[in-house]
């Protein structure tokens, strides 16, 4: 299979705690991007991270990449209810600009 | 800034019947993706076109589904004849320059029932 993996495939946490979900993949990269899709929605990209970067913020959200390893992590802090949806890793790969998907995390926000 | 349409939401269907999705992605956009996303599993690739050419099509099952983009802007997803495990979510996306640290927007997508 082209997709990448991510792990855990279920995580369950208590509103404020924050919420930590990696993602592997197989190939070369141009850039990786995290989305969220919430139950019988569309996907929501919430950040890019290119293939020369490291860490990257943005509000809640601190991704990492670590080319070596061709693994990457999403961590939320502060999780509110709100954040209760699935998050999917996507790649670009280098050349052909393939845009492949992971499996995905179901993130569940206890209030 | 429209974003990506596809139409219909929803479609049930027998199976052998075909079935047809149409795609208007942001005006602009060079590259535009098929993905099917069965439920509870991420979105897998199907084909990927930049401007009217295809990119990469190596999992679409190519004896039933068929997929053109006229003109390099809207796309149609045929399938024919339509199997059970063809139930899925069909999304449609389009970048502005075909994933080179450009994000992809996605539409509502359609879901499929076969029966």
């Amino acid at each position: 299979s082209q997709q990448g993996e991510e792990d855990p495939q279920a995580l369950s946490i208590q509103e404020g705690e924050n919420a930590t979900m990696n993602c592997s993949y197989k190939t070369s990269i141009n850039n990786l991007q995290w989305y969220r899709q919430n139950s019988g929605r569309g996907l929501v990209h919430l950040i890019l991270i290119r293939s020369n970067e490291r860490e990257k913020h943005s509000g809640r959200l601190r991704v990492t990449l670590d080319t070596s390893k061709k693994s990457s992590s999403l961590l939320i802090t502060a999780s509110r209810a709100a954040d209760t949806a699935s998050y999917f890793c996507a790649t670009t790969h280098s050349g052909t600009y393939k845009y492949i998907f992971g499996t995905g995390t179901r993130l569940k926000v206890l209030a | 800034e429209a974003g990506v349409a596809q139409s219909p939401r929803y479609k049930i269907i027998e199976k052998r019947q075909s079935v047809a999705f149409w795609c208007n992605p942001i005006s602009g956009h060079a590259t535009l993706y098929w993905y099917q996303q069965i439920l509870g599993q991420g979105p897998k690739l199907l084909i990927q076109f930049q401007n009217n050419g295809v990119v990469d099509d190596s999992q679409l099952p190519k004896d039933r589904f068929s997929a053109e983009r006229l003109k390099g802007v809207d796309s149609t997803l045929k399938i024919q004849p339509a199997k059970l495990e063809d139930s899925a979510v069909y999304l449609c996306a389009s970048s502005l320059a075909g994933g080179k640290n450009t994000e992809a927007f996605f539409g509502q997508g359609t879901r499929l029932t076969v029966v």
